[in-house]
């Protein structure tokens, strides 16, 4: 079965500072989808990033990256130039590039608490 | 932008008594999702629905839950007898197609008591 880990319950940043949060993923599949997704204190989920497995050039979305080492079943999560607004719980998330039902598999997340 | 839509956003029923969660999906997508998020915790699949049929289920989502999609526009969540372990976030989410990345609706706090 699919498994997503994510290793850090917690971090921090400075404002305006860079931090790059963890995932890795078991699968044995070639063909998937890797996404990052936002949780604020509202408790809305938010889609930050999302990458397909087929492309080996790592996704970008403005202060958002991603490196993405599908040997390694690594997908990592960079946020540049770190704000306020970007507090929140952020969960990594796989689905199968085959299935037929798009079904999400969430990560325990990481809660990022971004410092004034 | 479209969202989905989510109704009540927080709703308290006593042990045993049956709830119905709303959620009004993104007008063209195709696949339909609930998701549970008990606090503190992470982010569970309950259920997909596509072509006005469950797709998939997990184990969670066992003979108190049911799905309804009965008029084309809605798509509800029925707990026939709710337990205090139903308290939790429930997510609505839609697809327009797989691999695309879901839009979440803003969640049900469901409180049983």
């Amino acid at each position: 079965a699919q498994t997503v880990t994510q290793s850090q319950p917690e971090m921090s940043v400075q404002e305006a500072e860079t931090v790059t949060l963890s995932c890795t993923y078991d699968t044995s599949e070639s063909n998937y989808y890797l996404f990052w997704y936002k949780q604020p204190p509202s408790r809305q989920m938010i889609l930050v990033i999302r990458q397909e497995a087929y492309k080996q050039q790592n996704a970008t979305e403005n202060r958002f990256s991603v490196n993405f080492q599908k040997a390694a079943k690594s997908f990592s999560l960079k946020i540049s130039d770190s704000q306020l607004g970007d507090t929140a719980m952020y969960f990594c998330a796989f689905q199968h590039g085959s299935s037929n039902t798009g079904k999400l598999i969430f990560g325990q997340g990481t809660t990022l608490q971004v410092k004034p | 932008e479209p969202e989905v839509t989510q109704t009540p956003s927080h709703q308290v029923t006593q042990m045993g008594q049956e709830v119905i969660l709303r959620c009004v999906p993104i007008s063209n997508h195709l696949y339909f999702y609930w998701y549970r998020q008990i606090l503190g915790q992470k982010v569970e699949f309950l259920v997909s629905f596509y072509n006005n049929e469950i797709s998939e289920k997990s184990e969670i989502f066992d003979d108190q839950f049911s799905v309804e999609r009965p008029d084309g526009s809605n798509f509800t969540l029925k707990i026939r007898s709710t337990k205090l372990e139903d308290s939790a976030m429930y997510f609505c989410a839609s697809s327009a197609r797989q691999g695309g990345g879901y839009t979440f609706g803003s969640g049900t706090r469901l409180t049983v008591v």
